[in-house]
C-alpha cells in the first residue's frame, strides 16, 4: 500500500516568514494530493489539492508542488499569519478517497 | 444539516464492549467515509460507500470492525469486542459524489477503551 512520510514534524516560523512542508510517497499509483488542516479539537479541513497531470498549484497565500518523478510533493505558507498556526497533513492516494496521510506537521507561528 | 455530524463526541467503554458510532453525512451527498485517527497520527482510512453500498472496505483492520448505510445517509460503525488499541477518534466524512476532491469531516467520535 501507499505510505506518504511527512517532515518536519514541527514547525515554528516568524509571523509573516514562510512555510514549508514536504512529503513524500511510494506508490507510483497515486494521483491525487490534497493538503488538510486541522485545528486544535477540529475537524480536518482541505486547504488546497494538485493532480499529478499538474506540477504547480497556487491559491493565495498557499502553494503546492508536485514531482512525480522523485514522488515528492511541497506545501507552501507564505506571509504567515497567528491563524495559520494549526497541524497540517499531506495525503496521497490512487483516487479521492482512499487516501494515506502523513503523520502531521504542527505549525506555529509567532507574533 | 449544514455539516457532518457525529455521535456519541466522546465515548467511553470497557475492554470487550460493543460499541456504535453514529454518522449523519451533509444531505445529498452520496460518498460517506470512514477514517480512523489516533492520537499525534494523520486519518487512517476505514471504510467507503457509494449509496448503500461499501464500495471499499478493505481498511477495516479485523473482523470486529463493521459498518452499514442502509438507506444511503446514515451510516453506523460497529465496533464488537472492543480492544485498547481500538482508542482513538474515528472520522467520518462525506462528499457529494466519487471524485469530488474534497473530503467533509466531521468533528469525529473519540472512543476510549479501558
Amino acid at each position: 500500500g501507499e505510505n506518504v512520510e511527512q517532515h518536519p514534524s514541527t514547525l515554528s516560523v516568524q509571523e509573516g516568514d514562510s512555510a514549508v512542508i514536504k512529503c513524500t510517497y511510494s506508490d507510483s499509483a497515486s494521483n491525487y494530493f490534497p493538503w488538510y488542516k486541522q485545528e486544535l479539537g477540529k475537524r480536518p479541513q482541505l486547504i488546497i489539492d494538485i493532480r499529478s497531470n499538474v506540477g504547480e498549484k497556487k491559491d493565495q497565500r498557499i502553494a503546492v508542488t508536485l514531482n512525480k518523478t522523485a514522488k515528492h510533493f511541497s506545501l507552501h505558507i507564505t506571509e504567515t499569519q497567528p491563524e495559520d498556526s494549526a497541524v497540517y497533513f499531506c495525503a496521497a492516494g490512487p483516487n479521492d478517497y482512499k487516501l494515506s496521510f502523513g503523520a502531521g506537521t504542527t505549525v506555529t507561528v509567532r507574533a | 444539516g449544514a455539516g457532518v455530524s457525529q455521535t456519541p463526541s466522546n465515548k467511553v467503554t470497557e475492554k470487550g464492549k460493543y460499541v456504535e458510532l453514529r454518522c449523519d453525512p451533509i444531505s445529498g451527498h452520496t460518498a460517506l467515509y470512514w477514517y480512523r485517527q489516533s492520537l499525534g497520527q494523520g486519518p487512517e482510512f476505514l471504510i467507503y460507500f457509494q449509496g448503500t453500498g461499501a464500495a471499499d472496505d478493505s481498511g477495516l483492520p479485523n473482523d470486529r470492525f463493521f459498518a452499514v448505510r442502509p438507506e444511503g445517509s446514515v451510516s453506523t460503525l460497529k465496533i464488537q469486542r472492543t480492544e485498547r488499541g481500538d482508542s482513538a477518534v474515528y472520522l467520518c466524512a462525506s462528499s457529494p459524489t466519487p471524485g469530488a476532491g474534497e473530503l467533509f469531516f466531521g468533528e469525529g467520535s473519540r472512543l476510549t477503551v479501558l
